[in-house]
């Protein structure tokens, strides 16, 4: 069965740097989410979009942007790049019709390493 | 706030023993419970989940988790224990109105052969 796809799973940035993570829900999926975790840290909650509408706001910093195209795939943006900013970002999808009961499909993460 | 509560850093079992690791809630309304399983640098992994009817609900690589309203307690627990199943284990909430799900502090299963 297809999963969610995220790319890329390695990124080495400088301070100040930019950064752009993808995001490839499952097929059919409507609803796409973004975790970061942290070195020994429980996913927190950055940001949802639903049907290509942000649907939910977490703890995502200003320096973060995020988008979700017609196809469905999500990009987060991370630009002026700090070294606290290192971490596994997740992305996660859920299919339609589930609404509050349905659990969320995570990908295999990519792992942003700040220099 | 509404949230999960996971009180052990760390839950250390023998292989072949039964396995219990702990989660409490604090929600309004209905609860909607997950547990996940996290392997070293991998994704999360969905185990099971608790929306209503039976207080036990059966999942995964043969995970089971208690749900008890009254003690506030969505347990996971599973009969014999491998040493496969050492791996983190997060149990989530999904807050009223908000279809994210909040993770409690994580909790390390080792099981020692």
């Amino acid at each position: 069965a297809a999963g969610v796809i995220q790319s890329p799973r390695h990124l080495i940035k400088e301070k100040r740097e930019t950064a752009t993570l993808k995001c490839y829900p499952i097929p059919r999926h409507d609803t796409v989410y973004w975790y970061q975790q942290g070195p020994g840290q429980d996913p927190q909650f950055l940001i949802s979009f639903y049907e290509k509408m942000q649907s939910d706001k977490g703890s995502i910093p200003d320096r973060f942007s995020a988008q979700q195209f017609s196809d469905y795939h999500s990009e987060l943006n991370m630009s002026s790049l700090e070294l606290g900013d290192s971490a596994l970002y997740f992305c996660a999808s859920s299919p339609p019709g589930t609404g509050n009961t349905g659990e969320l499909f995570f990908g295999e993460g990519s792992r942003l390493t700040v220099l | 706030a509404q949230s999960v509560a996971q009180p052990e850093d760390q839950v250390n079992v023998a292989e072949g023993n039964p396995l219990t690791v702990k989660c409490t809630y604090s929600v309004s309304g209905n609860p909607y419970l997950f547990w996940y399983v996290q392997y070293p640098n991998r994704g999360l992994q969905f185990l099971l989940k608790y929306i209503t009817g039976d207080n036990l609900v059966k999942g995964s690589y043969g995970f089971e988790a208690e749900f008890n309203k009254s003690q506030t307690s969505f347990h996971l627990k599973k009969p014999s224990a491998l040493v496969s199943d050492s791996a983190l284990y997060f149990c989530a909430v999904r807050r009223t109105g908000r279809r994210a799900l909040t993770f409690g502090s994580g909790t390390r299963l080792q099981v020692q052969p």
